[in-house]
């Protein structure tokens, strides 16, 4: 069974850069079958896609967030991570990493989540 | 990109049957047939519930339906269960590799 799970810092300054891992296991973020995501989750809001990560390392983000965007992938670790940079408390969120079958556009394995506020 | 359009909230009875929109453009619903929806319940992570606009994945009972007309794509639960009630968000293929979320909706099993 895929298992998909977050880690990272719980609290990050402002203007500071937010990091969170994705750790994988029960299946291969090598396969050339997978993309593999981030989406977050403001409290008591609605999900917004990040970006995803395909096993060579190509990425697609969210235009929104694109500048301030890095997904980034692991294969010897089987992780991938999430960089987001000169964050504010607007980045508050629940932060979750999922799997994305290639060639269609809908996640059906999701982590648990993990919650990151932004705040001194 | 926009967030689709949901209503915050639908309700109905145990046993009726309740339907939740999703309202885009040409760019995204209208314009692909990769809508999906997901349920998410209070603390806990999404889970898929309908893919490619109508296809149910394994596990999922058929209560659940999805279909589309034009630039709105449509979730219905027949047979409503307490169980149901929870949050429901779609989200669109919108090109470009690009992927955009419903602000999802609120229902209630009266």
């Amino acid at each position: 069974q895929l298992q998909l799970q977050e880690s990272g810092p719980g609290l990050v300054k402002p203007s500071e850069t937010l990091s969170l891992t994705c750790t994988v296991s029960g299946g291969s973020i090598s396969s050339s079958d997978y993309y593999w995501g981030w989406i977050r989750q403001p409290p008591g809001k609605g999900l917004e896609w990040i970006g995803n990560v395909y096993y060579s390392g190509s990425t697609y983000y969210n235009p929104s967030l694109k500048s301030r965007v890095t997904i980034s992938v692991d294969t010897s670790q089987n992780q991938f991570s999430l960089k987001l940079t000169s964050v504010t408390a607007a980045d508050t969120a629940v932060y979750y990493c999922a799997r994305r079958v290639f060639g269609v556009y809908y996640f059906d394995y999701w982590g648990q989540g993990a919650l990151v506020t932004v705040s001194s | 990109q926009s967030a689709l359009t949901q209503p915050p909230s639908a309700s109905g009875s145990p046993g009726q049957s309740v339907t939740i929109s999703c309202t885009g453009t040409s760019s995204d619903v209208g314009g692909y047939n990769y809508v999906s929806w997901y349920q998410q319940h209070p603390g806990k992570a999404p889970k898929l519930m309908i893919y490619e606009v109508s296809k149910r994945p394994s596990g999922v009972p058929d209560r659940f339906s999805g279909s589309k007309s034009g630039n709105t794509a449509s979730l219905t639960v027949s047979g409503l269960q307490a169980e149901d009630e929870t949050d429901y968000y779609c989200a669109s293929y919108a090109g470009s590799n690009n992927l955009v979320f419903g602000g999802g909706t609120k229902l209630t099993v009266l």
